[in-house]
């Protein structure tokens, strides 16, 4: 089966412009994760949706927002850009049975966010 | 604070060696472990999951072990070859509430021919 789609995988902003990054997830996993991995902070927690709502929130600033569709695909938003915000930002989906005491993550490739 | 460490520095090994690497935890009740690869540019690949109760878990050339009075996890390679060069990441998921695993920064191995 397909994995997880994001898109775009490279893109280039300046500061104060505003991006939004597309995540498609496995078919049948219906929660989708968003990290951003920086090379000084590693893994970094977002935030989580699940049947179109946000689940989990990481410690981040209200400029990153998310969202999630009917069909499970989610988009991660970014406002008014900083320099800072360069990084690899990950989606992974998940059946996220919370049941059974563990979230086996499926990544997609990232996509590349570099701001001038 | 809860902490999850993994060595910053490369592991550097030759060939036919077995890979070592830690992930050491502090302030966490983890109910499970679980490893990761990533290779460069490239989203982390699921590779192995051990839940609190079990000492050790093999897939293949794969091993885990967890010991949560150690507060450790050691993730061994065996018969390493250069294909197996990347980083690998620890993740904790703790029972309760959020089940988001945390990830550690991950340990970069390089296995030289």
């Amino acid at each position: 089966k397909a994995g997880v789609t994001q898109t775009p995988r490279y893109l280039i902003k300046t500061r104060g412009q505003q991006v939004t990054l597309s995540c498609s997830p496995i078919s049948g996993h219906r929660s989708v994760s968003w990290y951003q991995q920086t090379p000084g902070q590693g893994l970094q927690f977002l935030f989580e949706y699940f049947s179109e709502t946000q689940r989990n929130k990481g410690n981040f600033p209200g400029r990153f927002s998310g969202r999630q569709f009917s069909n499970s695909r989610s988009e991660m938003n970014v406002s008014t850009l900083e320099l800072g915000d360069s990084a690899l930002y990950l989606c992974a989906s998940s059946l996220a049975q919370q049941l059974s005491g563990a979230n086996v993550l499926t990544f997609g490739a990232g996509s590349r966010l570099t701001v001038l | 604070s809860q902490k999850i460490e993994q060595n910053s520095e490369a592991l550097n090994i030759q060939e036919g060696k077995t890979a070592t690497l830690t992930c050491n935890y502090t302030n966490y009740s983890p109910a499970y472990l679980q490893w990761y690869r990533q290779d460069p540019g490239r989203g982390p690949v699921f590779l192995l999951l051990i839940r609190e109760n079990e000492k050790e878990k093999r897939k293949e050339r794969l091993k885990v072990t967890f010991d949560t009075t150690l507060k450790q996890s050691l993730f061994h390679i065996t018969a390493s070859q250069p294909a197996d060069s990347a980083t690998y990441l620890c993740a904790l998921g703790t029972s309760g509430g959020s089940y988001i695993p945390t990830f550690g920064r991950g340990t970069s191995l390089i296995v030289h021919p």
